[in-house]
């Protein structure tokens, strides 16, 4: 298995809701990270998971909690957001020899 | 901090044409450099990665090269074709850093039948 998977493919939540996005790889890769992407931007980096331990967070808002089950699975945890999170939302793994491996994403819209 | 240019911003070329990607980092000291296209809405599709201590990846019609003294590195794309069209990334992983990468600004590729 050389993916990774996320769900949903798409969200729509209202600003008072609770969701969460998931993602899971079985590559056996120990670094996982989620990214928020707009509209013709590259990806910016929310947080790092190394060895299931939150090794980096940037600065984000805390309407937006990571958590990381096992080694396979990371989740991000959306409470009271605001239509300007609207984004794509990326997982990816990594090993340092053959890199990134990113998922398809969720198109996630705030109302 | 590395900061990692790509010129140019857009490109718009002809089918068949051969074109060149460029992607400029400031700081030498990375680990490995990886090149992603993505399409409209999607997600980020790996397209080649060289370690440090390579000069070139081959993959298909494509292929990058680094040289890490300068702070570059370019991407190769040979006969192109509609298909082609997509976003191009590309990412630097400094040695110091952990599991860090960088991003590339990105370059917008449209190849006109």
């Amino acid at each position: 298995d050389t993916e990774v998977t996320q769900t949903p493919k798409h969200l729509v939540m209202g600003m008072t809701n609770k969701k969460s996005l998931k993602c899971e790889q079985h590559m056996g890769h120990r670094a996982m990270y989620w990214y928020k992407q707009k509209a013709k931007k590259p990806p910016e980096l929310m947080f790092v998971y190394s060895y299931e331990k939150l090794s980096i967070n940037e600065s984000v808002p805390s309407r937006f909690s990571p958590e990381c089950p096992n080694s396979s699975l990371l989740n991000l945890h959306l409470h009271a957001l605001q239509p300007e999170d609207s984004a794509l939302y990326l997982c990816a793994s990594s090993h340092y020899r053959v890199g990134y491996t990113f998922g398809s994403g969720t198109r996630l819209t705030v109302v | 901090k590395q900061e990692v240019t790509q010129i140019p911003a857009a490109l718009s070329v002809p089918e068949g044409e051969n074109l060149v990607l460029n992607c400029s980092f400031t700081d030498s000291a990375i680990y490995n450099l990886q090149w992603f296209r993505q399409d409209p809405g999607k997600g980020l599709t790996s397209l080649l990665l060289i370690q440090s201590s390579q000069r070139e990846q081959t993959s298909g019609r494509l292929n990058a090269s680094l040289d890490k003294s300068s702070g570059r590195s370019t991407l190769y794309i040979a006969a192109s074709q509609p298909g082609d069209s997509a976003t191009y990334l590309c990412a630097v992983r400094k040695e110091d850093t952990g599991n860090q990468f960088y991003f590339g600004t990105g370059t917008s590729l449209t190849v006109i039948p």
